[in-house]
């Protein structure tokens, strides 16, 4: 059965203290990974996609990468802005129509 | 150009009623697939539906049917409600041909009491 797990479940910064989520998963056939967030009472917004172990996408401040086994999202001088939930997805199998999400970080980022 | 659009954006309804919420997708996307979220968790997989049939299923009871019309919008239907149903029901559309990318909607927070 394909699992997604992430670490840790809460995590509070300072404003400007870099941290990295990790998204640990077992798929058997992984069609991709995603990266989403997701501010309190809305739907996910769509952050990266990684396909192939290697794979490093970036954007303003976080950074995905990708393994095997797990992906990190890194966050360099986080900024309150950045304070929400951040989902990792895995998308697998033969038609790659079904993803798994796993249960969320919740990032607070204090002044 | 709208996004994904759900209503209602809130419902209450008693335990053993039915439900139905309705989504529609972004210009130019042909399939809608249904996520429950329960509160401080991930969302889970309902169903996926494009070309107006239901093309694949998580691990839901039958007692959650869906449907989608010729112009790709989509409902969820939820039967014989139980207080464990509560949740945030997510709506995503994804382009024609590229399935892999899911847009979310704003999702109906529902209340069964």
């Amino acid at each position: 059965e394909d699992q997604v797990t992430q670490s840790p479940e809460a995590l509070r910064l300072q404003e400007g203290e870099s941290s990295s989520l990790n998204c640990s998963y077992t798929v058997s056939g992984l069609r991709g990974l995603f990266w989403y967030r997701q501010d309190p009472g809305k739907g996910p917004e769509f952050l990266f996609t990684l396909y192939s172990a290697g794979e490093e996408k970036e954007k303003e401040r976080l950074k995905a990468t990708l393994t095997k086994k797990e992906s990190f999202l890194h966050i360099t001088a986080p900024k309150p802005e950045d304070s929400a939930t951040y989902l990792c997805a895995v998308q697998a199998g033969n038609y790659g129509q079904n993803f798994v999400f796993g249960p969320g970080t919740r990032l607070s980022v204090l002044p | 150009d709208a996004g994904v659009t759900q209503s209602p954006t809130h419902l209450i309804k008693t335990r053993g009623q039915q439900v139905t919420l309705r989504c529609s997708p972004k210009s130019g996307h042909d399939t809608v697939s249904w996520y429950q979220q329960a509160l401080g968790q991930g969302p889970q997989f309902i169903f996926q539906y494009y070309e107006e049939e239901e093309r694949q299923r998580g691990n839901f009871p039958d007692r959650f049917s869906g449907h989608q019309f010729p112009n790709y919008s989509s409902e969820l239907n939820v039967n014989a409600l139980l207080l464990g149903d509560s949740a945030l029901y997510l709506c995503a559309s994804s382009p024609r041909g590229r399935r892999n990318e899911q847009y979310f909607g704003p999702g109906t927070r529902l209340t069964v009491t």
